[in-house]
């Protein structure tokens, strides 16, 4: 079972460089999500996806840029990377039919702009 | 706006020891509350859901309460392992209409000595 699956799991850009990252989830779940993890600060969400056709704002969107290609994926895009967008970001999803199921979670990409 | 607070931030504890980890939140509207494990460099592993019509969920050696009115929520952790150390986040989920967003913790971070 993979699960989510996010790609790349390491990258360094310089800032102003562009770069999407991947996740897709086997799961068949409808809910997709987009968080970035910083010391201090915990786990924050950027962006998500109710269902295939829909995203929505989290709690720090800016400079970010979210598409849901279809039922699986989910990418996150930096238009021009800054050095605060230094983090670790998480996809994760989650069945949400008529219940609130439980969120699953991929390794991670740890992102380092210098 | 919904905080979630867990203390103390690190704990260590010998192998064997049973032991109890504390979340609250400031806000008892919620759809559930979820505790996750995440060991360094890694993703998070989902331990427990707990519903808020629900008072406890039971999986193995872990067993989580819910008191939603007080803003509490405990995870027990029995026999304690050293393979139990980690960092230990709870999140709700608010149940505020659309909000499909995790509030996390900050974390606990656990230590079982051998």
């Amino acid at each position: 079972n993979a699960g989510v699956t996010q790609t790349p799991k390491f990258q360094v850009l310089k800032t102003g460089q562009s770069m999407t990252l991947q996740c897709a989830q086997d799961m068949n779940h409808n809910s997709m999500y987009w968080y970035r993890q910083d010391p201090g600060m915990g786990l924050r969400l950027i962006y998500y996806s109710a269902s295939e056709g829909t995203t929505d704002k989290g709690e720090v969107p800016n400079g970010y840029n979210v598409s849901r290609l279809n039922k699986r994926e989910f990418s996150l895009r930096l238009e021009s990377a800054a050095p605060s967008q230094t983090s670790v970001y998480f996809c994760a999803s989650s069945v949400e039919t008529r219940s609130s199921g439980p969120q699953h979670f991929g390794d991670g990409t740890r992102l380092s702009i210098l | 706006k919904q905080e979630v607070t867990q203390i103390p931030a690190a704990l260590s504890v010998p192998e064997g020891e049973n032991l109890v980890l504390n979340c609250s939140f400031t806000d008892s509207a919620i759809y559930n509350l979820q505790w996750f494990r995440q060991d360094p460099g890694k993703g998070l592993t989902s331990l427990l859901l707990i519903q808020s019509s629900q008072r406890e969920q039971t999986s193995g050696r872990l067993n989580a309460s819910l008191d939603k009115s007080s803003g509490r929520s405990t995870l027990y952790i029995a026999a304690s392992q050293p393979g139990d150390s980690a960092t230990y986040l709870c999140a709700v989920r608010p149940s505020i209409q659309g909000a499909q967003k995790l509030v996390f913790g900050q974390g606990t971070r656990l230590t079982i000595n051998p």
